[in-house]
């Protein structure tokens, strides 16, 4: 069965920092996608990032990048100038790609990261 | 906003009732996912329906069930609720069975007292 594992439950990061948040997965697809998703106070999930596996490139979306490590099965999150509201829960998912028969997330239980001003 | 939508977002009830939750996706979305996030469990997958048809389960109590009518949208009911039952669920929507992005919706908060 996959599995997900973020290591830290909490992190903290000062305001115009960088930070990074850990991730690993264990899996015996070649087949499967990583995404990063933030649950601020709202609840709201709100999905951040998404990496494909068969991609080498590590993916970015403008402050946040991931650095990908598929032998290593690590996954993680690199969050640039830390602004405020970056402040959240941060969730890591795993989903098996196309021809699997379940679609569904399999997440970490979280990475709680507070931004200081 | 994903486009998906929850309702209602806050429940209270009492143990040993029945509360239906309900979900309508994305516009074009025939998938739809429910998940159950709870401080003790996470975030856990509870079944997900794809144009109608139940496509996957996952740890769902038998005293839950769900389903898509046929507008696509979905309810999930829950019965003979405990006081662990207590949890935010969420549902999410993607475009196809197997496709990977899901959107969330912004989750039922339900309290079981």
């Amino acid at each position: 069965a996959q599995t997900v594992t973020q290591s830290q439950p909490e992190m903290s990061v000062q305001e115009a920092e960088t930070v990074t948040l850990s991730c690993t997965y264990d899996t015996s697809e070649s087949d499967y996608y990583l995404f990063w998703y933030k649950q601020p106070p709202s609840r709201q999930m709100i999905l951040v990032i998404r990496q494909e596996a068969y991609k080498q490139q590590n993916a970015t979306e403008n402050r946040f990048s991931v650095n990908f490590q598929k032998a290593a099965k690590s996954f993680s999150l690199k969050i640039s100038d830390s602004q405020l509201g970056d402040a959240a829960m941060y969730f890591c998912a795993y989903i098996r790609g196309y021809g699997g028969s379940q679609g569904n997330l399999i997440f970490g239980k979280g990475t709680k990261l507070s931004v200081k001003p | 906003d994903s486009g998906v939508t929850q309702t209602p977002k806050h429940l209270i009830t009492a143990t040993g009732q029945r509360v239906t939750l309900r979900c309508s996706p994305r516009s074009g979305d025939l998938s739809v996912y429910w998940y159950q996030q709870s401080l003790d469990q996470g975030l856990q997958f509870l079944i997900q329906y794809y144009n109608g048809e139940e496509r996957a389960k996952g740890n769902i109590l038998e005293r839950f069930s769900a389903q898509q009518f046929p507008d696509l949208h979905s309810e999930l009911n829950l019965s003979s609720l405990e006081l662990g039952d207590s949890a935010l669920y969420f549902c999410a929507s993607s475009a196809g069975a197997n496709y990977n992005e899901q959107f969330f919706g912004p989750g039922t908060r339900l309290t079981v007292l």
